[in-house]
């Protein structure tokens, strides 16, 4: 499976947008890319997921650049509440290894007031 | 809508001790199940998946089982726990190994 690289923290002000980086250059032609968030203590929480085309739900906006090597997780009005551990994955599709989720280190980002 | 249960949300074992740890999700059939194990400050391990009655598939050699006796119930298992089972354990559920996961709320287990 497609091996991601986030940096370690970030750090962003209330009310701006948070701008979440992954590299995931070894990324195949059929592998999506998936976010999950983690608040310290609970249990990761799906943000969005995408293949090729940026995608936009109530979380969050996903930018995927057209050679799918890299993909940008964009919070678009970061509160207090979204400081948490962002896990970017990009697994392989289930007809190949099974399709289970592999979370690395993710990035851990702060907002502050 | 579908909901994950997962208990005890903390648990302090000594070592040597059992450990069986329940997971049950409502509202939705044949799930695709998982357990994870979380150390302290760092990533998520997939430790087993189901992807139906009495199928388990283990990713990681270890000091711990997993049994899935109904189509929506995963129990995690160790007749004698080691210090090194400590963690926070997660399962979570999709609808199939391509699907989104969804988390339950963790049990922390401390093995002293």
């Amino acid at each position: 499976d497609a091996k991601t690289t986030q940096p370690p923290s970030m750090d962003c002000a209330e009310g701006r947008a948070a701008n979440l980086p992954c590299n995931h250059s070894t990324i195949s032609g059929n592998e999506y890319v998936y976010w999950y968030r983690q608040i310290h203590s609970q249990g990761p929480q799906y943000i969005i997921h995408g293949l090729k085309n940026n995608e936009t739900n109530e979380m969050a906006s996903l930018i995927i650049t057209e050679d799918r090597k890299s993909s940008t997780l964009i919070l678009p009005h970061a509160t207090l509440r979204d400081t948490a551990v962002y896990y970017c994955i990009a697994p392989p599709p289930h007809y190949n290894q099974g399709g289970k989720l592999i979370f690395g280190q993710g990035t851990e980002l702060s907002v502050k007031p | 809508s579908q909901t994950i249960h997962q208990w005890p949300a903390t648990l302090v074992q000594p070592v040597g001790s059992p450990l069986s740890l329940e997971c049950t999700v409502e509202g939705t059939s044949n799930p695709n199940l998982y357990w994870y194990r979380q150390a302290a400050g760092r990533g998520l391990q997939l430790l087993f998946y189901s992807v139906g009655i009495g199928q388990i598939s283990s990713e990681v050699p270890q000091n711990l089982s997993a049994s899935r006796p109904q189509d929506r119930q995963f129990i995690l298992s160790s007749k004698k726990l080691l210090l090194s089972d400590s963690g926070f354990y997660l399962c979570a559920w999709s609808r199939g190994l391509d699907e989104k996961l969804f988390f339950g709320s963790g049990t922390q287990l401390s093995v002293l």
